[in-house]
């Protein structure tokens, strides 16, 4: 089974950026999709977006274009997601997931983002 | 965008009870919907992919159902494990969505 490891749970203030990292303990890393999925504190699952890192090609929800950046690094097998303009609606946990919806479908342990002033 | 909905939002069933929880979807979306149970403090695992394969490890008493708009998740026999959120996911179009998730909580 593949395991999903993330960052660490960060606090940012209003207006700042977060970026959060995501690495597969194993399997392929370029052959699945790496998504981003955030879940504010009590809610459902939100997407954010994903990103195919054997073509490089990315997908965003709407209402996170502009403000999100999923991107992927080869040489470390790491998958990213920044977040900018931080408000206070966008403290939750985030989760990578591999594959979402596959059978190949795994999820990482979540990093908490706090936003606060 | 798809939207999903899920019903009921909240199930409540003793052990040993058959569960059975309705993904409805806004638009056809195929086979392209998958079944995730999220418990208290944990991340989202994978339960059904293509509306009706079981992921690697899910117990047979899971199984999924369905196809265009109408999508279920069965248990067929509660165990205390089972008790837990449950969310349907669309990835059959942009941008990909979740339903709003079904509670099965203790009787």
């Amino acid at each position: 089974q593949v395991h999903l490891v993330q960052s660490g749970a960060e606090v940012k203030k209003p207006g700042s950026s977060v970026k959060v990292s995501c690495k597969p303990s194993g399997g392929s890393f370029t052959s699945y999709s790496f998504n981003w999925v955030r879940q504010a504190p009590g809610q459902g699952l939100e997407w954010m977006g994903r990103i195919v890192p054997i073509f490089g090609v990315t997908n965003y929800a709407p209402q996170f274009q502009g403000r999100v950046t999923i991107t992927a690094d080869k040489s470390t097998t790491t998958a990213y997601m920044e977040l900018t303009s931080l408000r206070s609606e966008d403290t939750a946990i985030y989760y990578c997931a591999r594959g979402l919806g596959t059978e190949a479908d795994s999820w990482g342990q979540g990093t908490l983002v706090t936003v606060s002033s | 965008e798809i939207v999903l909905t899920q019903s009921p939002a909240t199930v409540t069933l003793s052990p040993g009870e058959r569960a059975t929880l309705s993904c409805r979807a806004s638009q056809s979306v195929g086979t392209y919907l998958a079944w995730h149970q999220q418990k208290p403090g944990q991340a989202p695992r994978l339960l059904i992919y293509e509306a009706s394969n079981r992921a690697t490890g899910v117990p047979a008493r899971f199984s999924g159902s369905g196809s265009g708009t109408d999508f279920t998740l069965t248990i067929s026999s509660l165990e205390p494990e089972d008790f837990a959120i449950y969310f349907c996911h669309q990835r059959s179009s942009w941008p990909w969505t979740f339903g709003q998730g079904t509670k099965v909580e203790i009787k």
